[in-house]
C-alpha cells in the first residue's frame, strides 16, 4: 500500500499500563507528525520529526509520553502509565518536505483506558 | 501563540443550501493556509490550500476559499452542498518550528446535510 498505515487501528488497556503505537510512513516521506484527538475535539499536536533533525517535542501532554523515529522509517509513540484522559485517537501524517506540504494521514489507532 | 479558530463547531444544513464555514488564524507571517476534510470512515484528507497568488483558491468537490490578508481569515464555501459533503472540516496553518514549520489545526466544525 503506498499509504501511511497505523497499528493497531484498536487498543484498549488498563489504567496504569503502557501501551506503544505504531506508524509506517509514506517511503520517502521526511516529516512525520503526531496528533491526538480527542471526542468531539480537533488535533492537537504532539510532536514532529523532519529527517534527522532534532525532533519537536513541544505538544507532548507530559513526560509519560514519548516518541522515536529513526531517519525516514517507522515512528513509534509510547504512552506510559496510561491514565483514562489519554483514551483519544492517535493519528500519524507524513509529508514529503517540510510543513506547507500537504499532509498525508493515517487511519489513526483508537486507544481506550479503561 | 499561534492559534486557528473556527467559530462554527456544528452546521446543519439542507441539500442546496449555501455554505460557509469560519477560520481565523493569529500568526502574522508568510501564510500557508489549508482545509482539510474527515469523511465519515475516512481518513483525513486535503481539500484545498492556498500559498500565494490569487486569494481565492478552489478545491476539490466544488468547495472555494478565499484568503483575506486583512482579516486574518481563510473561510471555506460552497454555492449548494450535497449530502455527501456531510464531514468534519479542519482549517490549518504551518507556523515556525525549531527548523522548518508545522501545522497547526483549528478545532474542527461538524457539517451535517440532510436531505
Amino acid at each position: 500500500g503506498a499509504g501511511v498505515s497505523q497499528s493497531p487501528s484498536n487498543k484498549v488497556t488498563e489504567k496504569g499500563k503502557d501501551v506503544e503505537l505504531r506508524c509506517d510512513p509514506i517511503s520517502g516521506h521526511t516529516a512525520l507528525y503526531w496528533y491526538r484527538q480527542r471526542l468531539g475535539q480537533g488535533l492537537e499536536f504532539l510532536i514532529y520529526f523532519q529527517g534527522n533533525s532534532a525532533p519537536d517535542k513541544s505538544g507532548l501532554p507530559s513526560d509519560r509520553f514519548s516518541a522515536e523515529r529513526t531517519g525516514e522509517s517507522v515512528s513509534t509513540l509510547t504512552i506510559q502509565r496510561t491514565q483514562q484522559e489519554d483514551s483519544a485517537v492517535y493519528l500519524c501524517a507524513t509529508t514529503p518536505g517540510g510543513g506547507a506540504d500537504t499532509q498525508y494521514f493515517g487511519p489513526g489507532t483508537r486507544l481506550t483506558v479503561l | 501563540a499561534q492559534s486557528v479558530s473556527q467559530h462554527n463547531h456544528h452546521v446543519i444544513l439542507s441539500e442546496a443550501a449555501s455554505l460557509e464555514l469560519g477560520c481565523n488564524y493569529s500568526y502574522g507571517g508568510t501564510v500557508n493556509l489549508f482545509w482539510y476534510v474527515q469523511y465519515p470512515g475516512q481518513h483525513l484528507q486535503l481539500l484545498l490550500k492556498y500559498f500565494s497568488g490569487d486569494p481565492l483558491v478552489k478545491g476539490i468537490k466544488g468547495f472555494e476559499a478565499e484568503f483575506i490578508k486583512s482579516k486574518f481569515s481563510f473561510n471555506l464555501r460552497k454555492p449548494s452542498v450535497q449530502w455527501s459533503d456531510t464531514a468534519e472540516y479542519f482549517c490549518a496553518v504551518p507556523v515556525p518550528s525549531y527548523n522548518t514549520d508545522k501545522l497547526i489545526f483549528g478545532t474542527g466544525t461538524r457539517l451535517q446535510v440532510f436531505p
